[in-house]
């Protein structure tokens, strides 16, 4: 089966502090494409990165970083000295290449308070 | 540059009532199309995606339909809504397959 977990429902940190959000997925397919969205008060899902399956190295963007390990199955995305606002709920996501939908994990509720 | 248009906003609709969300997509053709809906407080749902004019594939079998009549615009659409129909939908597009989508603003829908 397809799926993916987001076990943090919610985390709320002091600004400043870096934070860690969780995702693990399942997939049979060996090609797959994994994302995270962040998705403001406002209610729009923003994209913020995509990452192949065959691409296993890191990303860093400014405080934004990703780590994506295969063995674990795990695309975690970290924010360093988190500002008030990067509080929103983050989701990870998956398509596998046999499909053409993209499933979404349940989210996590991100709040940075000052 | 491509823009995804989604609209109402907000809709407030009785039960038994009818219900049509549009969206269309600006700057690009033969996109994939995506209805999501989000309960409050919780994840995303996939509804409906399609991959070309008249084609629709439905993920949950419920209350709601789906029509794409051209190659940019995509229909969500329900004869006679319910009180679980309330939620927030978002109209999503992509390039093509295995590439990331992009999400209209949504519509907020309360059924009363």
């Amino acid at each position: 089966a397809q799926k993916v977990t987001q076990a943090q429902t919610e985390i709320s940190v002091v600004e400043k502090e870096d934070v860690t959000l969780d995702c693990v997925y399942e997939t049979r397919d060996t090609t797959y494409y994994l994302f995270w969205y962040k998705q403001p008060p406002s209610g729009e899902l923003v994209f913020l990165i995509r990452r192949n399956s065959f691409d296993e190295q890191n990303e860093i963007s400014g405080r934004y970083s990703w780590n994506f390990q295969k063995s674990t199955s795990s695309f975690n995305f970290t924010i360093t000295a988190s500002q008030v606002v990067d509080s929103a709920v983050y989701f990870c996501a998956l398509i596998w290449s046999s499909a053409s939908k993209i499933i979404f994990g349940s989210g996590t509720r991100l709040s940075i308070r000052p | 540059s491509q823009t995804i248009h989604q609209w109402p906003a907000t809709l407030v609709q009785p039960v038994g009532s009818p219900l049509s969300l549009e969206c269309t997509v600006e700057g690009t053709s033969n996109p994939n199309l995506y209805w999501y809906r989000q309960a409050a407080g919780r994840g995303l749902q996939l509804l409906f995606y399609s991959v070309g004019i008249g084609q629709i594939s439905s993920e949950v079998p419920q209350n709601l339909s789906a029509s794409r009549p051209q190659d940019r615009q995509f229909i969500l659409s329900s004869k006679k809504l319910l009180l679980s129909d309330s939620g927030f939908y978002l109209c999503a597009w992509s390039v093509r397959k295995n590439t990331e989508a992009f999400f209209g603003q949504g519509t907020r829908l309360t059924v009363v």
